[in-house]
């Protein structure tokens, strides 16, 4: 069956870096666009950024842009999330997601991992 | 980007109510757009794509309508287990975004 496991969650103070790693397996990875969605606690959710199934293009919203990257490496079935110059209203759970659709560029999304909790604190 | 716009923020119903639920875009998306079932401390459940398709294995008593501006997303007869924060999200374009939510909470 799918699953997808983040981790690299943590306490980090506003300004500094993290990167969040999802491992999948139940499907062809290399097949899939993939996403991060965020949620902060109590809110609503947050789309973040896709990854098309090929890693030729990459989108962002634009409260992340030009701070975060996303990226994948098929040998390792791992998608990631680097997250730089962290601010307070960064403060979420990150879920990664994939997409519903075969070779995609982003669309609707048919799995959720479990999320990890960023806190952006001093 | 494009905004969507969710009504209304909260909805008390009954068991056996007929709900319905409504999305708005700042501008057209075509059917480019997906309604999602959230329960407290679960991600998200794909419920409707393209609009008006039914992900497998949701119920029949879901179903979703419209195109360029406005969607709905209707419960036809609302069961226990539906009691939950819904989410219409669009992807006509590559940057997407979903609504504030709905949440329906027991009359």
């Amino acid at each position: 069956q799918v699953q997808l496991v983040e981790s690299g969650g943590g306490v980090v103070q506003p300004g500094r870096s993290l990167r969040l790693s999802c491992v999948v397996s139940g499907f062809t990875f290399s097949s899939y666009g993939m996403h991060w969605v965020r949620q902060a606690p109590g809110k609503g959710l947050e789309w973040v950024a896709v990854i098309s199934y090929d890693a030729s293009n990459k989108y962002y919203a634009d409260a992340v842009k030009g701070r975060f990257t996303i990226s994948r490496d098929i040998s390792k079935n791992t998608l990631y999330l680097q997250m730089n110059s962290l601010r307070a209203e960064d403060t979420a759970v990150y879920c990664c997601a994939k997409d519903l659709h075969r070779d995609s560029n982003g669309g609707p999304i048919d799995y959720w991992g479990q999320g990890t909790l960023v806190t952006v604190s001093s | 980007d494009i905004q969507m716009t969710q009504s209304p923020s909260t909805l008390s119903a009954s068991v056996g109510d007929r709900v319905t639920i409504t999305c708005r875009a700042s501008q057209s998306i075509g059917s480019w757009l997906a309604w999602y079932q959230q329960k407290p401390g679960k991600p998200p459940k794909l419920l409707i794509y393209k609009a008006s398709s039914l992900e497998s294995g949701v119920p029949s008593r879901f179903s979703g309508s419209g195109s360029g501006t406005e969607f709905t997303l209707t419960i036809s007869s609302l069961q226990p287990d539906d009691f939950a924060t819904y989410y219409c999200q669009q992807y006509n374009t590559y940057v997407l975004t979903f609504g504030g939510g709905t949440k329906v909470e027991i009359k």
